[in-house]
């Protein structure tokens, strides 16, 4: 089993849509989750940190965390063909806080159509 | 002004060669970090360093070799390059390990 697992997609909404990504991880004692966008040979860039449980909020985008379900999810709201991108779900572990490490799924591509 | 810069951002070698990447942030962080992107778009970290000390060092062959000159700068060299080397090194830094990541734009390294 792989330590985070996302759904590759591609993930196609039309414009306006609600898109959502899902995140399933295996370490029941992870502490931290993160969301990057990465365009097309682009660099990844967070766009959302989460670290209790419920949803969290930031403009278009909203996290939900469910630790009991060991899951995070990504809502983007209506959506923009500028959200076309790979979305990388990232989780850090209890004994991770003070070394960084950051565990990647393998990214949900999102394509956002006019 | 680029945050996290690195260099080459194209490298194209032969097997056997050996290459360096540099990368180097004008954040103020004091923890930077490589990362391997392979052709699936699977990120995975390599290294770490913090204040010029390792702190994360993963399953990766000794071929790799980090070094941290100072806290704004972290290189990776690599030996004897093999095909599967080939990939997008990224180098990332943060304030310690509990701040937010921030990647450079990557050194597309393609072994022939």
């Amino acid at each position: 089993q792989k330590e985070v697992e996302q759904n590759s997609g591609p993930l196609s909404v039309p414009e306006g849509a609600i898109a959502s990504l899902n995140c399933t991880y295996s370490d029941r004692v992870s502490q931290s989750f993160f969301w990057y966008r990465q365009y097309s040979g682009k660099s990844p860039e967070l766009i959302m940190s989460i670290y209790s449980n419920g949803d969290k909020e930031d403009g278009r985008f909203t996290a939900q965390l469910n630790k009991a379900s060991q899951y995070v999810s990504l809502l983007i709201r209506d959506s923009q063909p500028s959200d076309s991108a790979t979305y990388l779900c990232a989780v850090k572990g209890l004994g991770s806080g003070n070394t960084g490490k950051l565990i990647f799924g393998q990214g949900t591509t999102l394509q956002v159509k006019p | 002004d680029t945050a996290v810069s690195q260099t080459p951002k194209y490298l194209v070698t032969q097997m056997g060669n050996d290459k360096s990447i540099k990368c180097e942030q004008n954040l103020g962080h004091d923890t930077m970090y490589w990362y391997k992107q392979d052709s699936k778009k699977f990120l995975k970290i390599m290294f770490s360093y913090n204040n010029k000390e390792l702190i994360i060092n993963e399953t990766v062959p000794n071929r790799f070799s980090p070094k941290s000159p100072d806290k704004a700068h972290l290189n990776l060299h690599i030996n004897s390059l093999e095909l599967g080397d080939s990939a997008v090194y990224f180098c990332a830094s943060s304030h310690g390990g509990r701040d937010t990541q921030y990647f450079g734009p990557g050194t597309r390294l393609t072994v022939l």
